[in-house]
């Protein structure tokens, strides 16, 4: 089956513009992560939904940032007035259920560049 | 908080080398412990997983213990491959109904024939 899918896979954009990065899980599954990776570095969270709700938006860099799961599958991760420091790789993730034996998916993550 | 610290690399190997990546932990409690992989221009795949102490988790020839005593998650293959080149991160999912995964910074590794 298909698996997580992210649009775009490239995104550049120039210092305070607005951008939404995309991301479809695998069908049927209830959770799902956004996560950053920058150049070098592993992935760091910054959310995460149980069905529609955020659950947990600890990793959420600052009042920038804002994402949306409106029917409990595709999320949008929200970016306002984008700076320099924000280029880095989104990677999104669902697994069946939030527990810690339930693998999470990854997909392969939207490269943003901001300018 | 929980962190997880990965050996630094990059690793660079010969063909049928044996492989050590170390990977040590600071966590509450016991967590699960990962080691993903991400190959060249793929996403990142869960390469084995151990969620108690003292399991064993393998795969791909793969291999890693979770060693309580020493908080750590060491992946280790008795001989390696060409394909095996990536780039390669430990990471941990805590306790409480923490869902985050904290990743180690990666190592890479090279294989050479």
């Amino acid at each position: 089956g298909a698996g997580v899918s992210q649009t775009p896979s490239n995104k550049v954009t120039e210092k305070g513009k607005y951008v939404e990065l995309r991301c479809d899980p695998i069908s049927g599954h209830t959770a799902l992560y956004w996560y950053r990776q920058s150049l070098g570095q592993g992935p760091e969270f910054l959310i995460y939904f149980q069905g529609t709700g955020a659950a947990d938006d600890s990793g959420l860099p600052n009042d920038r940032f804002f994402a949306v799961r409106p029917e409990g599958s595709v999320s949008t991760l929200k970016i306002q007035r984008t700076e320099r420091g924000d280029s880095a790789v989104y990677l999104c993730a669902s697994s069946s259920e939030a527990a810690s034996y339930n693998e999470q998916f990854f997909g392969p993550g939207t490269r943003l560049t901001v300018l | 908080g929980n962190s997880v610290t990965q050996m630094e690399g990059p690793v660079t190997l010969s063909e049928e080398a044996f492989l050590t990546i170390n990977c040590t932990y600071t966590a509450t409690g016991y967590p699960s412990l990962f080691w993903y992989v991400q190959y060249p221009g793929e996403g990142l795949q869960l390469l084995l997983k151990a969620t108690k102490a003292d399991d064993k988790g393998s795969n791909k020839g793969f291999e890693a213990t979770y060693r309580k005593e020493t908080t750590s998650f060491h992946l280790e293959k008795g001989s390696v491959q060409v394909s095996d080149s990536a780039v390669y991160f430990c990471a941990l999912l805590g306790i409480q109904g923490a869902q985050k995964l904290v990743f180690g910074q990666g190592t890479r590794l090279t294989i050479n024939p």
